[in-house]
């Protein structure tokens, strides 16, 4: 069956250190990526996405993020966090030949500040 | 303007009662969603709808209904609400079912 792990379930930083979620997906063939962001009782916002091309992709608020096709990981990264990242973050992938989008259980992120 | 919007933001209600939550999207999409958001942030897929279309229908219960009137809203209606119904629900909707851009969510509230 398609599925995306998410492995990390809460990660807690302090602010300035660097920070890298894993995402790990299931699905063959081509596919589309995202991570999305929900901050705190707020919906879901897009931060990146990868359809084709570099695969090394530059998001919003200074995130990025890597597609290695050979390992079926599309891993968010930030050089150095800030309190105001703190939130949920969803990794999600969509092949396809597919009519949806499958989202990862989430990684709460924590800042101390 | 709201790109996504949903009514109500906020539903309390008792068991056994029959609600319905509605989505609108001015962004032109053809394809609408609904995803249950449970306590522990797991989000869940329950229906899509393309050009009015049902195109997904996850395993829930048929309680749940939901009507498309045209391809720019999608409602929700519940009957016989139960404890478990309680959750936050996401409207949302994309373009060629690629990206989509997320409602501010409706917190169901049970009791």
């Amino acid at each position: 069956a398609q599925s995306v792990s998410q492995h990390n379930h809460h990660v807690i930083l302090s602010e300035a250190a660097s920070l890298e979620l894993g995402c790990n997906y299931s699905y063959g063939g081509t596919v589309n990526l995202f991570w999305y962001v929900q901050y705190p009782g707020q919906h879901l916002q897009l931060l990146l996405k990868y359809f084709s091309g570099d695969p090394l992709v530059k998001g919003i608020k200074g995130f990025e993020a890597e597609f290695i096709k050979s390992k079926f990981s599309f891993n968010l990264r930030k050089p150095s966090v800030q309190w105001s990242d703190t939130a949920e973050y969803f990794c999600a992938v969509n092949s396809l030949s597919a009519s949806k989008i499958i989202f990862g259980s989430g990684t709460r992120l924590s800042i101390r500040p | 303007d709201t790109a996504v919007s949903q009514t109500p933001k906020y539903l309390v209600t008792q068991m056994g009662n029959d609600k319905s939550i509605k989505c609108e999207q001015n962004l032109g999409h053809d394809t609408m969603y609904w995803y249950k958001q449970d306590s522990k942030k797991f989000l869940k897929i329950m229906f899509s709808y393309n050009n009015k279309e049902l195109i997904i229908n996850e395993t829930v219960p048929n309680r749940f209904s939901p009507k498309s009137p045209d391809k720019a809203h999608l409602n929700l209606h519940i009957n016989s609400l139960e404890l478990g119904d309680s959750a936050v629900y996401f409207c949302a909707s994309s373009p060629a079912r690629t990206e989509q851009f997320f409602g501010p969510g409706t917190r169901l509230t049970v009791l």
